[in-house]
């Protein structure tokens, strides 16, 4: 597809598993972003990859988290022994040089 | 102080008339600016970008931008319902391109 395509749609985990969010960034598009919205929130940073440089981390809200990009394509959001108020939407996002364009999200739900 | 500050409105226009939007940022350093339009459970859609002083016009849209003041506006020209969203101002720093966005600010066109 020509978009950024993010997996899953939504996902409802127990509290404490560990998730795993995917996202396929538009081709050629050298920088990706992760960012979530909580519901009637704004968009929080989480973390930034550009080409082959380190990714900026800063973003991540505790040591559950971590992101991986492979091959300066995919990439994949993990979050360990999920908390309720990791509950919100996974945004992803991709940039050819500026400005960047979103997917469509994961919803993800602790219970 | 937030890097990026928007009033997070709600912001109420007749239908016709001209939505004005504003937005702030703290970095001097700062040269790429940005409208999202994000309607309500979709993502936010990439609408307007602009990186010189002065106006850049697409349709019914301007963007203004001002880095004497720090300063960044959207003005909606004959306002639809449709154009009823939260809209979310971004800014890409200079050599590091991370995006940080504005909480939004929500508008509301009454027919």
């Amino acid at each position: 597809g020509a978009g950024v395509s993010q997996s899953p749609s939504n996902k409802v985990t127990e509290k404490g598993k560990d998730v795993e969010l995917r996202c396929d960034p538009i081709s050629g598009h050298t920088a990706l972003y992760w960012y979530r919205q909580s519901l009637g929130q704004g968009l929080e940073f989480l973390i930034y990859f550009q080409g082959n440089s380190a990714p900026d981390k800063s973003g991540l809200p505790s040591d559950r988290f971590s992101a991986e990009r492979t091959g300066g394509s995919v990439s994949t959001l993990t979050i360990q022994r999920t908390q309720q108020e990791d509950s919100a939407v996974y945004l992803c996002a991709s940039s050819p040089t500026l400005g960047a364009f979103f997917g469509q999200g994961t919803r993800l739900t602790v219970v | 102080q937030k890097e990026v500050e928007q009033n997070s409105g709600p912001l109420s226009v007749p239908e016709g008339a001209i939505a004005s939007l504003n937005c702030t940022y703290s970095d001097r350093g700062s040269q790429s600016f940005f409208w999202y339009r994000q309607y309500s459970g979709k993502s936010p859609e990439l609408i307007m970008s602009i990186y010189s002083n002065g106006d850049k016009e697409d349709g019914r849209f301007t963007a203004q931008l001002n880095k004497a003041s720090q300063y960044v506006s959207l003005l909606i020209r004959d306002s639809q319902p449709s154009d009823s969203a939260t809209y979310l101002c971004a800014v890409s720093k200079t050599g590091a391109n991370n995006l940080f966005f504005g909480t939004g600010t929500r508008l509301t066109v009454i027919p």
